[in-house]
């Protein structure tokens, strides 16, 4: 069975502050997807990353930065410098690599920036 | 914007009641996925239509049905609603509904039953 661990609910930091959500997985199959969602205050659920278990290359993508580690089956994400607008919950998710295309979420961690 | 609307935004309605959702997937996908997120479930896969058929179920409720339309806007019915069925329902879509796709969401649709 598929599980995504977000252990931590909520993370409170200052504007200009570097953050990390971490996201811990479980899967018995060798190919998967790793993906990270956000949620902001809105409600709409935004793709930010999708992520094949073959590339451990890092990824940035401005402020944005995404860890996997395949050894310790994590795929950590770093927001460099938070801004107020980054405040949002932020989902984990990992769908296997063949059959049907089923997401499974993490509990999803809340990031609130304050000014 | 994902291109993927959904309506009504918001609804509200009574235990026993039905209701139906509507989504129309962005330009040029064939796949349709539903799913709920409450507050004790979290986010839950409910199902997925390609291109008019039904591909896959997860943990969807045997009083709620889908549809998937040739024109590939989708319908999800819920009925003898209950107050636990409360929740936001979002609907995403997919170019192929492979595992390599990535699938975009819609909006929402905030359901309360009360």
């Amino acid at each position: 069975a598929q599980k995504v661990t977000q252990a931590q609910t909520e993370i409170s930091v200052v504007e200009k502050e570097d953050v990390t959500l971490d996201c811990v997985y479980e899967t018995r199959d060798t190919t998967y997807y790793l993906f990270w969602y956000k949620q902001p205050p809105s409600g709409e659920l935004v793709f930010l990353i999708r992520r094949n278990s073959f590339d451990e290359q890092n990824e940035i993508s401005g402020r944005y930065s995404w860890n996997f580690q395949k050894s310790t089956s994590s795929f950590n994400f770093t927001i460099t410098a938070s801004q107020v607008v980054d405040s949002a919950v932020y989902f984990c998710a990992l769908s296997k690599e063949t059959g049907f295309q089923k997401l499974v979420f993490g509990t999803g961690t809340r990031l609130l920036v304050s000014p | 914007d994902s291109g993927v609307t959904q309506t009504p935004k918001h609804l509200i309605t009574a235990t026993g009641q039905r209701v139906t959702l509507r989504c129309s997937p962005r330009s040029g996908d064939l796949s349709v996925y539903w799913y709920q997120q409450s507050l004790d479930q979290g986010l839950q896969f409910l199902i997925q239509y390609y291109n008019g058929e039904e591909r896959a179920k997860g943990n969807i409720l045997e009083r709620f049905s889908a549809q998937q339309f040739p024109d590939l806007h989708s319908e999800l019915n819920l009925s003898s609603l209950e107050l636990g069925d409360s929740a936001l329902y979002f609907c995403a879509s997919s170019p192929h509904g492979e595992t390599t796709d990535t699938q975009y969401f819609g909006p929402g649709t905030r359901l309360t039953v009360l």
